[in-house]
């Protein structure tokens, strides 16, 4: 089956403590990006990325990083993750790096940081 | 700027009354995309449409229909008949060719139909 998978989809932890959620997707899209979901701000692209190596910020990078080492893969680092950093988070791929290609969800990661 | 606004954040209509959801859109692009994503109770992000800047032909699918107007920078989302299964969060979102492949959300509108 076609999908886009996240993991944890749920994380509590605490404030300073170094997690990372992953995002896999089995289309071989080029395209991957993060976005984070808060109430009364809808999404926020978070980082991008076009292609293996290659990423890029969105409008809301600051306290992320993320890697692009494998086509599949693309996990979402939170170093010394804040309570500001508490939100739904969504990954998602598109099939070519392209501004008109429609993009698939992964199912979300709540994360929670205390 | 990018930036797109959905100035409903809550409707509730009666099952089988229409119910149309607005999109305004800013962009120095000349050629750019505009998307509806509905996100039901359950959470995930469901692509519902894409519209390109040079095709202002509306488009229809099934109860679903989309007005896109680049006079007035809109492309609304009607929906008639509707339904209990409509009811979920629907966001609307604009990339475009200057900014890559960035792609930017409206806050989301609530749609809940009572049955």
């Amino acid at each position: 089956e076609a999908q886009v998978t996240q993991n944890p989809r749920y994380l509590i932890t605490v404030t300073g403590k170094k997690l990372t959620v992953t995002c896999s997707q089995n289309m071989n899209h080029e395209y991957m990006s993060w976005y984070r979901q808060d109430p009364g701000l809808g999404l926020r692209q978070i980082y991008y990325s076009m292609n293996v190596e290659v990423t890029d910020k969105g409008d809301v990078p600051e306290g992320y990083k993320v890697s692009r080492k494998e086509k599949r893969n693309f996990p979402l680092i939170l170093e010394s993750p804040s309570p500001n950093q508490t939100s739904l988070y969504f990954c998602a791929s598109s099939e070519l790096a392209l501004s008109y290609n429609e993009q698939f969800f992964g199912p979300g990661t709540r994360l929670t940081v205390l | 700027a990018q930036k797109v606004t959905q100035a409903q954040t809550e409707i509730s209509v009666v099952e089988k009354e229409d119910v149309t959801l607005d999109c305004v859109y800013e962009t120095r692009d000349t050629t750019y995309y505009l998307f509806w994503y509905k996100q039901p109770p359950s959470g995930e992000l469901v692509f519902l449409i894409r519209r390109n800047s040079f095709d202002e032909q509306n488009e229809i699918s099934g109860r679903y229909s989309w007005n896109f107007q680049k006079s007035t920078s809109s492309f609304n989302f009607t929906i008639t008949a509707s339904q209990v299964v409509d009811s979920a969060v629907y966001f609307c979102a604009l990339s475009g060719q200057l900014t890559g492949n960035q792609f930017y959300f409206g806050t989301g509108t609530s749609l809940t139909v009572i049955p």
